[in-house]
């Protein structure tokens, strides 16, 4: 498996505002990833997050709402820009670990928007 | 387009007994299967996989059994414990290329006393 910390473990943030969420992984990965999970809903992918390289991201996300830092291999970072009551939700990061490359996430950070 | 479905909602349980739960996907390229488990304000945990190439994976009190051809996987938790209790998501993923996992909505159990 693996040890993720995420920063900060939860929020309450103006509309308006930006938040930036730390995510610490205990040991080098090619590829982070973050998503969203909004309230009662499944886990949707944002991008893909890897080392020397601009982040991916899937369709309905785009950079200039959530860049994305990889400064190295055990670190990322996902800002939630201008933020709407509508982006209050939990993001989480992960990584793939171990056999068929399985994903291990993070403890979430959930963000509330007022 | 949702690939992966979970189409219970909820389940409740009593302590002891089976607990099952379902999973349908339509996309025929997946060949990885996981089940999460997530409790509030966590992040969700790896429960348990199984490839495409087996019908059957076992880890303790936990089974998870593919159907290829109904495009079906199943979770089987016996015996329930109370501790159990958490929503459960499975999760598909086509390896050996660029695609991504993709989660089914969830169920949530409730195991009883």
């Amino acid at each position: 498996s693996a040890v993720i910390s995420q920063k900060p473990s939860r929020d309450i943030c103006q509309r308006g505002t930006s938040l930036t969420i730390q995510c610490q992984v205990d040991s080098q990965v090619t590829m982070m990833f973050w998503y969203r999970q909004q309230p009662g809903q499944s886990l949707t992918l944002i991008a893909t997050a890897n080392q020397g390289s601009e982040a991916t991201y899937e369709s309905g996300f785009v950079i200039d709402k959530f860049p994305i830092s990889r400064p190295n291999l055990t670190f990322s970072t996902l800002t939630v820009s201008n933020m709407s009551p509508e982006d209050s939700s939990i993001y989480l990061c992960s990584v793939e670990r171990g056999f068929q490359e399985t994903q291990y996430f993070g403890p979430g950070t959930r963000l509330l928007v007022l | 387009d949702q690939q992966v479905k979970q189409n219970s909602p909820s389940l409740s349980v009593q302590e002891g007994r089976i607990s099952i739960l379902n999973c349908d996907y339509t996309n025929s390229m997946f060949d990885y299967f996981l089940w999460y488990k997530k409790y509030p304000a966590e992040g969700p945990t790896f429960l348990i996989s199984i490839s495409s190439i087996k019908d059957k994976n076992e880890d303790g009190r936990f089974t998870v059994f593919l159907n290829k051809s109904a495009k079906h996987l199943s979770l089987h938790i016996v015996p329930s414990q109370p501790g159990d209790s958490a929503v459960y998501f499975c999760a598909a993923i086509s390896t050996g290329t660029a695609s991504k996992l993709t989660f089914g909505t969830g169920t949530r159990l409730q195991v009883t006393l």
